[in-house]
């Protein structure tokens, strides 16, 4: 079975400025999809960024970025110019690529609660 | 194109009665997930559902939960005679496909047990 870990409860970062969230991941597989969302205090769960596991290319979006580590098993998240709007709780999930398996199911990390102080 | 929408957002029930959880996919979507997030968890899959048909229940609890997605309406989740530990935020979430799309999550119901 896949798990997604997440070693960091909390962060916190000043406005404009950098701050990673960091994601590690098991499993067997070799095709799959990781994702960064972010639940704001109205538990909406956001898509921030999505990285598929046959690309070596990092994913982008704007002010986010991924640093995906496939033979490390690793996906952190990297957030420039921090906003305040960035405050939330940020979920590293998985997903299988397999066709036939389970694909269609994510595997979600704890989370990591981020403050954004002005 | 409206989102997923799930209501109640918030839902207040007395030990023993009945949850009805509501989810409307996106126009367009035949698939529906359901998630239930405990209080400092991440989400965790509880069901998958096509039109009329369960295809994946495996993080259902076997006693008290079910779940539905008729041809016309909304799909359901209930759980029946809830117990404190019930208490969670469910999502759910649509997609078109089940390959290679994504997955849209709905606001989620905040269910509290008391």
């Amino acid at each position: 079975a896949q798990t997604v870990t997440q070693s960091q409860p909390e962060m916190s970062v000043q406005e404009a400025e950098t701050v990673t969230l960091s994601c590690t991941y098991d499993t067997s597989e070799s095709d799959y999809y990781l994702f960064w969302y972010k639940q704001p205090p109205s538990r909406q769960m956001i898509l921030v960024i999505r990285q598929e596991a046959y690309k070596q290319q990092n994913a982008t979006e704007n002010r986010f970025s991924v640093n995906f580590q496939k033979a490390a098993k690793s996906f952190s998240l990297k957030i420039s110019d921090s906003q305040l709007g960035d405050a939330a709780m940020y979920f590293c999930a998985y997903r299988s690529a397999s066709s036939g398996g389970s694909n269609y199911k994510l595997t979600f990390g704890k989370g990591t609660l981020l403050t954004v102080n002005p | 194109n409206a989102g997923v929408m799930q209501n109640p957002r918030h839902l207040v029930r007395r030990r023993g009665q009945e949850a009805r959880l509501r989810c409307s996919p996106m126009k367009g979507h035949s698939h529906v997930y359901w998630y239930r997030q405990l209080p400092e968890e991440g989400l965790k899959f509880m069901v998958y559902l096509q039109k009329e048909n369960i295809i994946d229940e495996s993080g259902m609890p076997k006693e008290r939960f079910s779940a539905e997605f008729p041809k016309e309406g909304p799909s359901i989740l209930r759980i029946q005679q809830v117990v404190r530990g019930d208490s969670a935020a469910y999502f759910c979430a649509s997609s078109l496909l089940i390959d290679r799309t994504e997955a849209f999550f709905g606001q989620g119901t905040r269910l509290t047990v008391v």
